[in-house]
């Protein structure tokens, strides 16, 4: 019964690259939710997913940065032109489908390093 | 959009003390409230939640108490052990699949 899975652990990138982060949720979980965590803060969110769907993404830069989860595979976070203020703790969540049911169970993150 | 106050910053406390951690909360329609914990380098975790048709959980050395009407809401930790060291957040959602609004965070130390 793995749990939610991201990869890659750590990413590191010079500033303009391009940085790629991705995510499995648990299964049967289609709710797929991204947080970022910057040094020594709290977490905030950015998206949140269903399955060929963006239902929420009041929390993303309207920049550079991008998600999707599509009908096969792990959702993708992308963020083009990075910048040394992206440098932060990515996580994401999941959660199941059934209505009412709001636990979120978090991976273990990727952390981005921009040089 | 939901804001959560979250006090104190950081918490040391001597083991087999109590611990306490506040979280106030704005939004009048949130009505799930979790609490993790993140050790240094790890995932969250999720230790207790809370729906709001309860006011108080309990789970062990851990509890977890809310209040509607102030919009608060408490993590109590009893018998405190050094493995309960860690960064704990508070959490408010309206449920649902919606997103969560976490609070800054809370540093325990729990000192031998």
């Amino acid at each position: 019964n793995a749990g939610v899975m991201q990869n890659p652990r750590h990413l590191v990138r010079r500033r303009g690259q391009e940085a790629r982060l991705r995510c499995s949720p648990m299964k049967g979980h289609s709710h797929v939710y991204w947080y970022r965590q910057l040094p020594e803060e709290g977490l905030k969110f950015m998206v949140y997913l269903q399955k060929e769907n963006i239902i929420d993404e009041s929390g993303m830069p309207k920049e550079r940065f991008s998600a999707e989860f599509p009908k096969e595979g792990p959702s993708i976070l992308r963020i083009q032109q990075v910048v040394r203020g992206d440098s932060a703790a990515y996580f994401c969540a999941s959660s199941q489908t059934t209505s009412g049911s709001n636990i979120q169970y978090f991976g273990a993150g990727t952390r981005l390093s921009v040089l | 959009g939901e804001n959560v106050e979250q006090h104190p910053s950081t918490l040391s406390v001597q083991e087999g003390d109590s611990a306490v951690i506040k979280c106030t909360y704005s939004d009048s329609a949130s009505n799930y409230f979790p609490w993790y914990k993140q050790e240094l380098g790890k995932r969250p975790q999720l230790i207790i939640d809370i729906r709001s048709n309860v006011g108080e959980k309990k789970d062990q050395r851990i509890a977890v108490t809310l209040n509607k009407t102030a919009k608060h809401f408490s993590l109590h930790i009893t018998e405190t052990q050094p493995e309960d060291s860690a960064v704990y957040f508070c959490a408010a959602s309206t449920g649902g699949g919606n997103k969560l609004t976490f609070g800054t965070g809370t540093q325990l130390k729990v000192e031998l």
